[in-house]
């Protein structure tokens, strides 16, 4: 599987567009990108995801540059309930899904 | 409402002690995963199963087993527990291809 790196924490406030980059330079051929998002004492919810270019949904966007050895989550304009821990994994489909540490993301009014 | 139920939601049980926890995939998903996530740790995956067959284990404990019965709900056994098995406990569906779905988690609770 490939291993991701992503940001530790990350700070923001109210309205603004919120980036979160990782990295995956071993991603193979098969592999997806997939982002998730996880509030405190829940169970991970599905975001995005993306094999190449750009993908967009009524929640995010995901841009994943040719060389796909990284990737950004994009969540535009953020709100105080966009406060959580976000994942981003990579691997094939139907395969096992490995969370890493995630990004904590902290949206300030 | 992601659709996977989990039961029971709360458990205390003493250390030593053997406990079931209980998973209901989303209607005509075949794959669960199984993990846990202690307090303020990540979720460390420790089991899939893919239409009633292992597909692969992670960082699973001699003590844990689970198996996925022919309706596809599946169970997650943890025995001779210890304090440090206290955590939230999720399962997680998905169907070919799509993104898998959690449950709410069962918080267990080890005194």
């Amino acid at each position: 599987l490939a291993k991701t790196t992503q940001p530790i924490s990350m700070d923001s406030y109210e309205g603004q567009e919120v980036n979160i980059t990782c990295s995956h330079n071993n991603i193979a051929t098969n592999d997806y990108i997939t982002w998730y998002q996880q509030f405190p004492s829940q169970g991970p919810r599905f975001i995005i995801q993306g094999y190449k270019t750009k993908v967009t949904n009524e929640v995010a966007s995901l841009f994943i540059p040719a060389d796909r050895k990284s990737s950004t989550l994009s969540l535009p304009r953020v709100s105080l309930s966009d406060t959580a821990v976000y994942y981003c994994l990579v691997g094939e489909r139907d395969d096992k899904i490995i969370f890493g540490k995630g990004t904590r993301l902290h949206i300030l009014p | 409402d992601s659709g996977v139920t989990q039961t029971p939601k709360h458990l205390i049980t003493a250390t030593g002690q053997r406990v079931t926890l209980r998973c209901s995939p989303r209607s005509g998903d075949l794959s669960v995963y199984w993990y846990q996530q202690s307090l303020d740790q990540g979720l460390q995956f420790l089991i899939q199963y893919y239409n009633g067959e292992e597909r692969a284990k992670g960082n699973i404990l001699e003590r844990f087993s689970a198996q996925q019965f022919p309706d596809l709900h599946s169970e997650l056994n943890l025995s001779s527990l210890e304090l440090g098995d206290s955590a939230l406990y999720f399962c997680a569906s998905a169907g070919h291809g799509t993104e898998a779905f959690f449950g709410q988690g069962t918080r267990l609770t080890v005194v």
